[in-house]
């Protein structure tokens, strides 16, 4: 079981341009979770998705940025005409399903990350 | 609306002495806990999960401790190695819902 792929691992983007970031989550696991974290901070939940729905995209910015979670292949962030402040690492987690129920055993698994620079 | 607070944010100790991170949190209405070591530039491997019913867990060296009611949990590392330097974060995730609160996480340092 390889666990959940993020790639690229880093991407450097200069201002303007569209970075996309890919999440194969672990074998089995149908529910994902796009997480950021800005330099020196915690990371902040951005988006929840199962195939084909966002359940729940109440932390992601309202303008330039999109995820998916199509029927088939990975799931993607997409973040359109970067900004500096994009610069950070956006981490993806996977389930078998959603957490928010009583079984504790139902925790996410995460990726090792992808690190967005905006020059 | 839930933070999380470590203390400290970094803290460096020479090798075989025992190590404390603090967490705290404002609302006590969570689910559960958990522990999680970032090395850099890699991703998260969760360390202990405390339900909220639990006082504490334990994996070999690891062992940490949760008081729901005063908002805190604290993670103790004995005697540490060097191979224990990295970023330790605490999350917790609210009752009836799914999404984890991260604190900034505590970058320890073991020096040989």
């Amino acid at each position: 079981n390889a666990g959940v792929m993020q790639n690229p691992r880093h991407l450097v983007r200069r201002r303007g341009q569209e970075a996309r970031l890919r999440c194969s989550p672990m074998k089995g696991h149908s529910h994902v979770y796009w997480y950021r974290q800005l330099p020196e901070e915690g990371l902040k939940f951005m988006v929840y998705l199962q195939k084909e729905n966002i359940i729940d995209e109440s932390g992601m910015p309202k303008e330039r940025f999109s995820a998916e979670f199509p029927k088939e292949g990975p799931s993607i962030l997409r973040i359109q005409q970067v900004v500096r402040g994009d610069s950070a690492a956006y981490f993806c987690a996977s389930s078998p399903r959603n957490t928010g129920g009583d079984s504790g055993a139902n925790v996410l698994t995460f990726g090792a990350g992808s690190r967005l620079t905006v020059l | 609306k839930q933070e999380v607070t470590q203390i400290p944010a970094a803290l460096s100790v020479p090798e075989g002495e025992n190590l404390v991170l603090n967490c705290s949190f404002t609302d006590s209405a969570i689910y559960n806990l958990q522990w999680f070591r970032q090395d850099p530039g890699k991703g998260l491997t969760s360390l202990l999960l405390i339900q909220s019913s639990q006082r504490e867990q334990t994996s070999g060296r690891l062992n940490a401790s949760l008081d729901k009611s005063s908002g805190r949990s604290t993670l103790y590392i004995a005697a540490s190695q060097p191979g224990d330097s990295a970023t330790y974060l605490c999350a917790v995730r609210p009752e009836g819902d799914y999404k984890l609160s991260f604190g900034a996480g505590t970058t320890v340092t073991v020096r040989a």
